[in-house]
C-alpha cells in the first residue's frame, strides 16, 4: 500500500524550531519529488517547500524561505522540514505530499499524507 | 508572483452538473491540477494536467483549461462530491487556489 505518514507536529513558542518527518512506502521513494504543504481553515492550502528526487534541485514559498529547510534521506525513504524562527501565522496542518514527477517544478501532487499539526503559540 | 482565482462557492442541484472555474494570466499556457478534500481528510487528486483523471477517479470528473480560466466540471453531482476543491499550477513556484466549496443540494 502506498503511504506516507508524517510526524513531529505540536505546540511550540514563537521563535523557536520544529522537525517534522514524513515516512514513505509502498513506491520508490527516489524516483519522485517530494513536497510540503499547510492547511489553515482561513487560508485553505498553501504549499510550503519542495525538493526533486536527488535532493539537487529545491523550492520554497515566500513565507518560508530562508527559516524553513526541506531535506530527504532515500536511504530511509524519509522527507524532513525543518522550521526554525517560527511564527504563530505558521500554525497549520502540514501535509506531506508526492510528486508525480522527479523534479521540483512539475507533477501534480498524487499522494498525500494525513498531516501533522503544528501549532505555534505562547 | 501568479494568482489563481476562485469562486468562494458554488451550489449545484442533485444530480447535475457542477462547473468550478479557476482564473489565472494566460493559464491555458499551464498544466492545471485540481484537488478534492473534505473534512477532516487530506486532500486527493482528480485532475492532472488540465484533464486528466488518476485511476480510481470517476468519469464523471472531468477539465479544461482555455485562455484565462481552466474548469473542474462534475457531472450528475452527488451527495458524496461535496467538498473543497482547489485548483494548482507551477509557476516558479506550486500555487494554489483559494479553493471552492461545492455544495450539492
Amino acid at each position: 500500500e502506498v503511504q506516507l505518514v508524517e510526524s513531529g507536529g505540536g505546540l511550540v513558542q514563537p521563535g523557536r524550531s520544529l522537525r517534522v518527518s514524513c515516512a514513505a512506502s509502498g513506491f520508490t521513494f527516489d524516483d519522485y519529488a517530494m513536497h510540503w504543504v499547510r492547511h489553515t481553515p482561513g487560508k485553505g492550502l498553501e504549499w510550503v517547500s519542495g525538493i526533486s528526487w536527488n535532493s539537487d534541485s529545491t523550492g520554497y514559498a515566500d513565507s518560508v524561505r530562508g527559516r524553513f529547510t526541506i531535506s530527504r534521506d532515500n536511504a530511509k525513504n524519509s522527507l524532513y522540514l525543518q522550521m526554525n524562527s517560527l511564527r504563530v501565522e505558521d500554525t497549520a496542518l502540514y501535509y506531506c505530499a508526492k510528486s508525480q514527477q522527479q523534479l521540483v517544478r512539475a507533477g501534480a501532487l498524487d499522494i498525500w499524507g494525513q498531516g501533522t499539526m503544528v501549532t505555534v503559540s505562547s | 508572483s501568479y494568482e489563481l482565482t476562485q469562486p468562494l462557492s458554488v451550489s449545484v442541484a442533485l444530480g447535475q452538473t457542477a462547473r468550478i472555474t479557476c482564473g489565472g494570466d494566460n493559464i491555458e499556457t499551464k498544466n492545471v491540477h485540481w484537488y478534492q478534500q473534505k473534512p477532516g481528510q487530506a486532500p486527493v487528486l482528480v485532475i492532472y494536467r488540465d484533464s486528466n483523471r488518476p485511476s480510481g477517479i470517476p468519469e464523471r470528473f472531468s477539465g479544461s483549461n482555455s485562455g484565462n480560466t481552466a474548469t473542474l466540471t462534475i457531472s450528475r453531482a452527488q451527495a458524496g462530491d461535496e467538498a473543497d476543491y482547489y485548483c494548482q499550477v507551477w509557476d516558479s513556484s506550486t500555487v494554489f487556489g483559494g479553493g471552492t466549496k461545492l455544495t450539492v443540494l
